[in-house]
């Protein structure tokens, strides 16, 4: 399976201010994708990562809100904007390896904003 | 798009019994079938995948079956363990195209 970092870990925010979640994975993983986990939810895919390009969104997920970067193969940043309470979630870097389908998750950040 | 169904949402059973969740899904182009396990505050973890052109595959004490004329699969769970109490989720998709998953099973195994 592919490694798959992450960080922070955890963080409490304040209402209205912005932070950056970093992933970093290993060379096996070729595509990157961001996905949101809300208390006892499924995950909900945000957006692909795309390499030097602007990332792929799903819908109900805007660029403002969660702009996206992956300057190289193997690093993402999802940035969370102008937090509110709603924004209180667990975020999860995934990359798949090119095996058609597979995925594997990182171990997630979880935000609570106040 | 894909829309993954998945039943029951909580499962209790007692250690030794068995397990199974069910989970349909609507395109019938989609082609792969991932199960994973996310034990509480942990990372969801793949467990097993299915892929279309198979009915059934095994891995020790799991398994999973596809129908797809009927566009549903399935996760048996054997001599389950307190150990295999976590939550369990099912996905579908086509190809390389991103996973859509089912609401999850949150699977209670007593002692």
């Amino acid at each position: 399976s592919a490694v798959i970092s992450q960080k922070p870990s955890r963080d409490i925010c304040q209402r209205g201010t912005s932070l950056t979640i970093q992933c970093q994975v290993d060379s096996q993983v070729t595509m990157m994708f961001w996905y949101r986990q809300q208390p006892g939810q499924s995950l909900t895919l945000i957006a692909t990562a795309n390499q030097g390009s602007e990332a792929t969104y799903e819908s109900g997920f805007v660029i403002d809100k969660f702009p996206i970067s992956r300057p190289n193969l193997t690093f993402s940043t999802l940035t969370v904007s102008n937090m509110s309470p709603e924004d209180s979630s667990i975020y999860l870097c995934s990359g798949g390896t090119g095996r058609a389908g597979e995925l594997f998750f990182g171990e997630g950040s979880r935000l609570t904003v106040l | 798009g894909e829309n993954v169904e998945q039943h029951p949402s909580t499962l209790s059973v007692q250690e030794g019994d068995s397990a199974v969740i069910k989970c349909t899904y609507s395109d019938s182009a989609s082609n792969y079938f991932p199960w994973y396990k996310q034990e509480l505050g942990k990372r969801p973890q793949l467990i097993i995948d299915i892929r279309s052109n198979v009915g059934e595959k095994k891995d020790q004490r799991i398994a999973v079956t596809l129908n797809k004329t009927a566009k549903h699969f399935s996760l048996h769970i054997t001599e389950t363990q307190p150990e295999d109490s976590a939550v369990y989720f099912c996905a579908a998709s086509l190809g390389y195209s991103t996973l859509t998953f089912g609401k999850g099973t949150m699977l209670l195994v007593s002692p």
